[in-house]
């Protein structure tokens, strides 16, 4: 079975700092892979996503991804971070094998922006 | 406006009221799904429609049933709910199941508490 781990529950960044969130993930195959942020008393938002190709995917509001698969992750980066990043992120994988149709999330991990 | 409306946002119910979770997409998706947020643990999905058909049941308790009269609207109705069961449900929509490639389209979510 697959699944996600998020080793980080908390981090603080000073807003204009760089940020990256940790995931690492457990799968038989080359997974698909997401990044999606929940606002306060809102929904998830995709911001991005890996199927396959180059390895380093672009998403929205400046954040981009990594996918290593000798490392079994995809870490979560954006060079400098504004306020209105303060939210919960959640990295999560979907079943390239076809046999799952929802995802496996990790835990989240809470981005506190520091002034 | 992410496309996928939940109602109510907020409910309260005790344990021997029955009630009902509605949700709307508006993307033409042909799949939806049920999630379950609780706090400190990963998101759990519960169910999983495609066509108005029920193809995942994630070993929900019968407290839970759902409802998926067409393509565009899921139910989740709710009876006899214990405390453990309060949190945040989330409903999401993809164009088509079987493929975990298919991006999910999250609700805001219903935030339920059982007393």
């Amino acid at each position: 079975a697959q699944s996600v781990t998020q080793p980080d529950i908390h981090i603080t960044v000073s807003e204009g700092a760089s940020l990256e969130l940790r995931c690492n993930y457990s799968y038989g195959a080359t997974p698909y892979l997401f990044w999606y942020v929940q606002s306060p008393g809102q929904g998830l938002q995709l911001l991005l996503k890996y199927f396959s190709g180059d390895t380093l995917v672009q998403g929205i509001k400046g954040f981009e991804a990594e996918f290593k698969r000798s490392q079994s992750s995809f870490n979560l980066r954006k060079p400098s971070v504004h306020w209105s990043d303060a939210a919960e992120y959640f990295c999560a994988v979907g079943d390239s094998g076809g046999g799952a149709d929802g995802l496996t999330f990790g835990k989240g991990t809470h981005l506190i922006i520091q002034p | 406006e992410t496309g996928v409306t939940q109602t109510p946002r907020h409910l309260v119910m005790g344990m021997t009221n029955k009630k009902s979770l509605k949700c709307e997409q508006h993307l033409g998706h042909n799949a939806m799904y049920w999630y379950k947020q609780s706090a400190k643990k990963p998101l759990e999905l519960m169910f999983v429609y495609n066509f108005k058909e029920q193809t995942e049941n994630n070993s929900v308790p019968s407290r839970f049933s759902p409802e998926c009269p067409n393509s565009s609207h899921l139910f989740l109705h709710l009876h006899t709910l214990q405390p453990e069961d309060s949190a945040l449900y989330l409903c999401a929509s993809s164009q088509d199941r079987g493929q975990g490639s298919n991006i999910q389209y999250f609700g805001a979510g219903t935030r339920l508490s059982v007393l």
